[in-house]
């Protein structure tokens, strides 16, 4: 069965610096990996995705994030967080026809 | 844009109560489905529908039922709500897999609260 880990439940990180948010999962198999991202009382919005192809994805507002099947992470990381980057951030992984499994979150505290 | 609507942003009931929750998608998905948000567990799968009519258990559906009698429109029932079922509800829906990268689309969600 496949697992998510997000090993930190919450990232304070000041304005302007940069921020790595950890994923690791296990899987037997090949899989699609996702970042998700949450806003205060709202759903979920697509940050990344990897499928296939090259390991380092970009993504919207700055993010990217890096594949590294050896080590099984999805590693995301932005250089410079601003303020309106504070919400909560999830893994999730899939593979070919089955459903997600999201790691339990990562909240990210941006400070002034 | 895909837009997933769910009809309550905040919703409080009774324990006992039978209560509805409404997930409505505009973009002919074919695959919907209908998840629990806790904090410290994430986003946890009660039930899917990959057709009209067709639902599959995910990981947590006791205590939950679910309906699909068109495309758009998938609803989670709570036949007899309790407190233990306090939580945020995510509906999403995606394409069929193997079309478009999986990407799941979330609406805003509901808070339910049971007292």
């Amino acid at each position: 069965a496949q697992s998510v880990t997000q090993l930190d439940s919450q990232v304070p990180v000041f304005e302007e610096a940069p921020v790595e948010l950890r994923c690791n999962y296990s899987s037997s198999v090949s899989v699609y990996l996702f970042w998700y991202v949450q806003y205060p009382n709202q759903g979920l919005q697509l940050l990344l995705k990897y499928l296939s192809g090259s390991t380092l994805v970009k993504g919207i507002n700055g993010f990217e994030a890096e594949f590294n099947k050896s080590q099984t992470s999805f590693h995301l990381r932005k250089p410079s967080v601003h303020i309106s980057d504070t919400a909560e951030y999830f893994c999730a992984v899939t593979f070919y026809g089955q459903n997600f499994v999201f790691g339990p979150g990562t909240r990210l505290s941006v400070l002034p | 844009d895909v837009k997933v609507t769910q009809s309550s942003r905040y919703l409080v009931k009774r324990t006992g109560e039978k209560v509805f929750l409404e997930c409505v998608q505009d973009m002919d998905h074919e695959n919907m489905f209908w998840y629990r948000q806790d904090p410290g567990l994430g986003l946890r799968l009660i039930y899917f529908s990959y057709d009209v009519k067709m639902k599959e258990k995910g990981d947590i559906p006791e205590g939950y039922s679910v309906s699909r009698e068109k495309k758009e429109r998938f609803s989670l029932i709570l036949e007899s709500a309790s407190t233990n079922q306090t939580s945020m509800y995510l509906c999403a829906s995606s394409l069929w897999w193997g079309t478009s990268g999986y990407e799941q689309f979330f609406g805003p969600g509901t808070r339910l609260t049971v007292l």
